[in-house]
Order: structure tokens, then sequence, then C-alpha cells
């Protein structure tokens, strides 16, 4: 497909671990990111993995990148009420002339219950 | 101040009105973007400036007018808009064009009646 694609919605239990998926398109993406947005907010930058590494991790958060498959994966550890947010999964595209571009997902909305 | 701020944050306007959106950034950063987010569906790419030279128009229509009169300021001016303009409109900057860091503001809430 053409599109960075994600599933809609995720719903864990507090204290959960949650696992967000995410495939995209251009196997020569360098950088790919996880943002954040919160109710009523713009995006957060959350993490990013460099195309070279499989795994990053920090703090409660690990990202998992499959190259062959095209994969990305977001876990959050322990997950808290306050993890309630949209994540959208980004890639970075050539635009042309030096320039890079983001390329979005449609965002996974993830529910905590507690 | 910090960041991206952008005003206002909610704007109602007819379809025959005429108003601008305002995004500033404080972070020293050479490119800045505007960005169309509709309900279900991805964050659509609408204008890129680097250095206040415009990069890409990714075939907005014409009612909307970006401006960018230096590196810190970016304005959004609206003309003779339709209600699936609707959206939140997001400003975003990044140190410049090579990276995806980018750093969003909280978006402008459009509606148009």
């Amino acid at each position: 497909g053409e599109d960075v694609e994600q599933s809609l919605f995720l719903s864990v239990r507090e204290g959960d671990s949650s696992v967000i998926n995410c495939t995209y398109t251009d196997s020569s993406s360098t950088y790919l990111y996880w943002y954040k947005q919160e109710p009523g907010a713009g995006l957060q930058l959350l993490t990013y993995i460099f195309s070279n590494m499989d795994m990053k991790q920090d703090q409660r958060l690990t990202v998992l990148l499959n190259k062959k498959d095209k994969h990305l994966s977001l876990r959050i550890a322990d997950t808290q009420t306050g993890d309630s947010a949209i994540y959208f999964c980004a890639e970075t595209l050539y635009s042309g002339a030096g320039s890079y571009q983001l390329t979005f997902g449609k965002g996974t909305k993830l529910s905590v219950i507690p | 101040e910090t960041g991206v701020t952008q005003t206002p944050r909610h704007l109602v306007m007819g379809m025959t009105n005429k108003k601008s959106l305002k995004c500033e950034q404080h972070l020293g950063h050479n490119a800045m973007y505007w960005y169309k987010q509709s309900a279900k569906k991805p964050l659509e790419l609408m204008f890129v400036y680097n250095f206040k030279e415009q990069t890409e128009n990714n075939s907005v229509p014409s009612r909307f007018s970006p401006e960018c009169p230096n590196s810190s300021h970016l304005f959004l001016h609206l003309h003779t808009l339709q209600p699936e303009d609707s959206a939140l409109y997001l400003c975003a900057s990044s140190r410049n064009l090579q990276g995806g860091e980018q750093y969003f503001g909280p978006g402008t809430r459009l509606t148009v009646t």
C-alpha cells in the first residue's frame, strides 16, 4: 500500500503493556517517529528510531523496527491513564532538493481503563 | 514564551469571511509548516517554508494563502472557505528540512459555517 497504516483503536488496562503497530511504505526512510497527541493539543514528539537500529528503549517506551517487513511498533510498559492519547507513526520521505517530509498514519487512539 | 504558539485557538467563520491564523516559534528553527488535521484522515501537509521561502505547496486551494515574513512567524490567510475546510490547523517548525523532528503548536480549531 501507499499509506502509513495503523490500527485506529487500542484499549488496555492500567498497569498492562500497550503495543501500537505501524506499517510504513518506504524502505529508504532514514528515521521513523512516534508522536503523541493529547486531547486539545498539538502533536508531541515521543521518540524516534534510526533505520539502522532494530530497537530503541527510552524509560517505559520501547520501539521495535523490522525493516524487512517495514513494520514499526511502540511498546508502553506499565501503561497509565495519562498515556491515553492518539499515537501517530510517521516516516520521512525524500521530497527533492535535499528536503524530507513526514508522512503520518491516521493515528491509534489508546484508551487506558483504570 | 517557549515552543510553538498558535492564535486563535478556536475560530468560527462564515463562508464569506476573511480571517488569518498566526503561528510563532521561539525555537530558533528555520523551517515552518502548516498541516490540516481532519477526523479519520492522516495529517495533511499543506505548506512548507524554509528560511522564509516557500518550498512546498501540496495542491492546496487558493482560498488558503500562506505568508512567512520571517523564520519565526507564519500566517495562513483564509477567504471564502467551504464547510469541508473545517478542521484543526496545526503549525510546526523544525531546525531544517533534513529531519523529522518537528515541534507542533496546539492548533487552531476552525469551523466554517
